[in-house]
């Protein structure tokens, strides 16, 4: 059972342009979100994360939105550069403690010059 | 003050041997973590322990594979008598404690192959 999913497994961008990656999850008792990023052969690093009683956490180029009703949240970078250009997972603290994440399969984006 | 350190990072077994990946957390972390990612996956937790106690090992397969974080020394996650369905990426993360959710920092990762 797939909790937290990223449906996109790729996305590609120009430049400068916005970058809007999506998560959906299925279980309503997660009431905190988190976005990492992962570059190749490196381990996953923090990027931004949400608190369900907010429903936007701003973090320089980097926002989350998050829709509760819709169990939806979204990555927004803009502008976009080449150096964003890795994989992001969602993810999520469940199974009733605060410290075993719940990864969605990870979104690969591409940002081109 | 370095990162959470993993070795090897690439590591490659035959069916029926052993396969030992090692964890170092970052300097003043007590809590390690680790997470397996299976090709085309997202990360999926397998135990938390620390220094001398398993904490949860609920995402851990109930054979073959043991976890352990002695009081000195890094954290070790040992799989016995490795089939082709261990290969795979495990990443050990580490946190100053368990309160915070987004404390949990990653090491790179060790890639086991099991031809």
């Amino acid at each position: 059972d797939q909790q937290v999913k990223q449906n996109s497994p790729s996305l590609s961008v120009q430049e400068g342009r916005i970058s809007i990656l999506n998560c959906d999850y299925t279980n309503s008792m997660f009431d905190y979100f988190l976005w990492y990023k992962k570059y190749p052969a490196e381990g996953p690093t923090f990027l931004i994360s949400i608190s369900s009683i907010k429903d936007k956490n701003e973090d320089g180029r980097f926002t989350v939105f998050l829709n509760k009703s819709a169990k939806h949240l979204s990555l927004h970078i803009v502008p976009s550069q080449p150096g964003d250009s890795a994989v992001y997972f969602c993810a999520a603290p469940g199974g009733g403690s605060n410290y075993k994440l719940t990864f969605g399969k990870g979104t690969l984006l591409t940002v081109n010059p | 003050n370095a990162g959470v350190m993993q070795n090897p990072r690439h590591l490659v077994r035959r069916r029926g041997q052993e396969a030992r990946l090692r964890c170092s957390p970052m300097k003043g972390h007590s809590h390690v973590y680790w997470y397996r990612q299976l090709p085309e996956e997202g990360l999926k937790f397998m135990v938390y322990l620390q220094k001398e106690n398993i904490i949860d090992e609920s995402g851990m397969p109930k054979e073959r594979f043991s976890a352990e974080f002695p009081k000195e020394g890094p954290s070790i996650l040992r799989i016995q008598q490795v089939v082709r369905g261990d290969s795979a990426a495990y990443f050990c993360a580490s946190s100053p404690d368990e309160s915070s959710y987004n404390e949990q920092f990653f090491g790179p990762g060790t890639r086991l192959t099991v031809l």
